[in-house]
Formats: structure tokens, sequence, C-alpha cells
């Protein structure tokens, strides 16, 4: 099993509708876990961090399932500007500085 | 304006000729990070430190050397570059939460073409 791993897409969805992404981690003991988004040729910028309750921003929730071992982030109502890649970020837990990415899951909002 | 800056942003350099991307971030960030992306690999973590004179290997280390002086600079130095090392560099940089980094904020990026 791969350390972080996305389904690459891409997703081609409707204005208004709903998307989700899962994203699977091999290691039971890791601890930190974000979404990012990255604009074509553009710099990663944090979307959530994703806690163990779940959490939520406005159109965006980040859900964490240990037992799964997967994060999923769902963003309803999608908006054009929404099309980017999104990548999932897991800790590495021998050496907690050591952040793996996702490949990402490449999003696209059609009108 | 907080923000983490990289130079240079673009260069094209040849094999072997040693050269030095400057990372600098006005945040007070402890943690700070390299990576390199690639089409198909996504972003990799070449080095990373948790604070001044702490450097650690990330996953792609090798070919690079970082240094960890002050707490705004993390420069990303290639002593002998190859064409295996055109890529698009990304700097970041985060407080800690614990041994862990927080949100990390990222550089514009540095594309580098070795020929």
């Amino acid at each position: 099993r791969k350390e972080v791993e996305q389904d690459p897409g891409p997703f081609n969805v409707p204005e208004g509708a709903t998307v989700a992404f899962n994203c699977t981690y091999s290691n039971s003991a890791s601890q930190s876990f974000f979404w990012y988004r990255q604009d074509c040729r553009k710099e990663p910028k944090l979307l959530m961090s994703v806690y163990s309750s779940g959490n939520e921003d406005g159109r965006f929730t980040a859900q964490l399932n240990r037992a799964s071992q997967y994060i999923s982030l769902l963003i309803r109502d999608s908006k054009l500007s929404d099309s980017a890649t999104y990548l999932c970020v897991v800790n590495r837990v021998r050496s907690q500085g050591n952040l793996i990415f996702g490949k990402g899951t490449k999003l696209s909002v059609k009108p | 304006e907080a923000q983490v800056t990289q130079n240079p942003r673009y260069l094209i350099t040849v094999t072997g000729k040693k050269l030095t991307v400057t990372c600098s971030q006005n945040m007070n960030h402890e943690y700070m990070s390299w990576y390199r992306q690639d089409p198909g690999l996504g972003l990799r973590q070449i080095y990373y430190s948790m604070n001044v004179e702490v450097t650690d290997k990330g996953d792609v280390p090798e070919g690079y050397k970082v240094s960890r002086k002050e707490k705004r600079n993390f420069p990303l130095i290639l002593e002998s570059p190859s064409p295996n090392q055109t890529s698009l560099y990304f700097c970041a940089s985060s407080f800690r939460q614990g041994p862990s980094p927080y949100e990390q904020y990222f550089g514009p990026g540095t594309r580098l073409t070795v020929t």
C-alpha cells in the first residue's frame, strides 16, 4: 500500500454539485492530516487541517476515519473557482517533520 | 505582509555549476522545508528543519544540501547540479504543533532547468 494515495481524477462536475475526495494513508500512527489546494503552476495553499472530530469551513468539510485510515474532503455547491488540484498531506510517524504529499486529485467545475 | 520568498524564481544553468536557491520567511516560524514537484510524482520533500541548526533528510535528499543558521533563512544548495534535478522547487514554513509542523506557507516556487 502506498503511504498516501489519492484518486488522480479528473473529477469533472457542474457548478452547484457536491463532490467528495478520499485519501488513504498506510501508517495507522500518523497524527497530522491536511488538505491543500494547488492551482496550475502555483504554490500549494492550505485548505484545511483535518481533526479527529471532523471540521467544517463554509462549503468544505473534512473528515478523518482512523479505523479505515482515510481522510475525506467534501465540497458542497461547487464554484468555478474551486477548480484546482487537491493535495492530501500526512506526516510520517518516525520523523514528524517529514510530510508526505499525495499526488493530488484534479477537480474541474464546469458552468 | 507575512510571506515566504524564494530567489531566483527561474534559473537555467549547466551541469556541475554550483547554485543556491534562497528561502526566507518573516513569520518567525520554527519549521522550514524544501520540496520538489515533478509531473506524475507530485510533491516530494527534500530536507526539512525543525529549528535553527536542526535539519533532517526528507524523501529525496541526494544531491542537495541545506543549512539553517538563522531562523528566517533556509537556503537549498546544489553542489553539482545534474539534469535530473530539473524541477519546480518550493520552500515552505510553519509553526510547530509539538513535534509536527502546523499549517505550511509556501513560497512562490523556483523553476530550475539544468542542461
